[in-house]
């Protein structure tokens, strides 16, 4: 079956970077494009961008530009999400799921991975 | 970008119930290629969000028929028929038609 398994929660200082990755099984990695998800706790959905998987070009918001990463392990089907610089406000669950490369919709997520800033 | 508004905010039901939530969008979702990206999801309390219907009217392998989407253009509704335990949540609307894809502000189904 189709899964996307992220890594487990982070606790990091304002300034200091973060990597979260999102590993894929049940597909074949490169047919589909890896999105990014961000979901302050109690609030709404944000997308982040997203990774082509079979060239590796990434696209990023416009709020997610300069400090946020998008690259893949794609031997081992995992694409990961950087963020350096990190601020309070990145306090967030930061979701990894699958759609397609074009026009989409967001058909399997990863588990989230609920990344913590504070001093 | 595209503006979803979902209403209502929140929504209480009685199992066995039926209900509508409502999705408006700030443009249209008709793609260029003639298709209309609009899809649902659930977020079950303390889960990731779960693909229910998309392109309108499409539900995702293994969603109950229970669950309807109908609309077009910039009007969108999802029905939620003979409602159960397991439907309650934060219900999400999302488009992605047009660059950046983005979402509703949720509806949550409570129970009554």
């Amino acid at each position: 079956q189709i899964q996307l398994v992220q890594s487990g929660p982070e606790l990091k200082k304002p300034g200091e970077s973060v990597k979260i990755s999102c590993k894929a099984s049940g597909y074949t990695f490169t047919d589909y494009a890896m999105h990014w998800v961000k979901q302050v706790p109690g609030k709404g959905l944000k997308w982040m961008g997203w990774i082509n998987t079979y060239t590796g070009k990434p696209t990023y918001a416009d709020d997610f530009k300069g400090r946020f990463v998008f690259s893949l392990e794609a031997s081992a089907s995992t694409a990961n999400l950087q963020i350096s610089n990190l601020k309070n406000e990145d306090t967030a669950n930061v979701f990894c799921a699958r759609g397609g490369m074009g026009p989409t919709w967001f058909a399997y997520w990863g588990q989230g991975t609920l990344v913590t800033v504070s001093s | 970008d595209v503006v979803m508004t979902q209403t209502p905010v929140s929504l209480s039901v009685s199992l066995g119930g039926q209900v509508s939530i409502s999705c408006r969008s700030s443009q249209s979702l008709v793609h260029n290629n003639g298709n209309t990206y609009l899809s649902w999801y659930l977020q079950k309390p303390g889960q990731s969000p779960q693909l229910l219907i998309y392109k309108v009217s499409n539900r995702f392998s293994g969603i109950s028929d229970r669950f309807s989407g109908s609309g077009s253009g910039t009007d969108f509704t999802l029905k939620i028929s003979r409602v159960e335990p397991d439907d309650l949540g934060v219900y999400y609307c999302g488009q992605g038609t047009q660059y950046p894809p983005t979402f509703g502000g949720g509806t949550k189904l409570e129970l009554k």
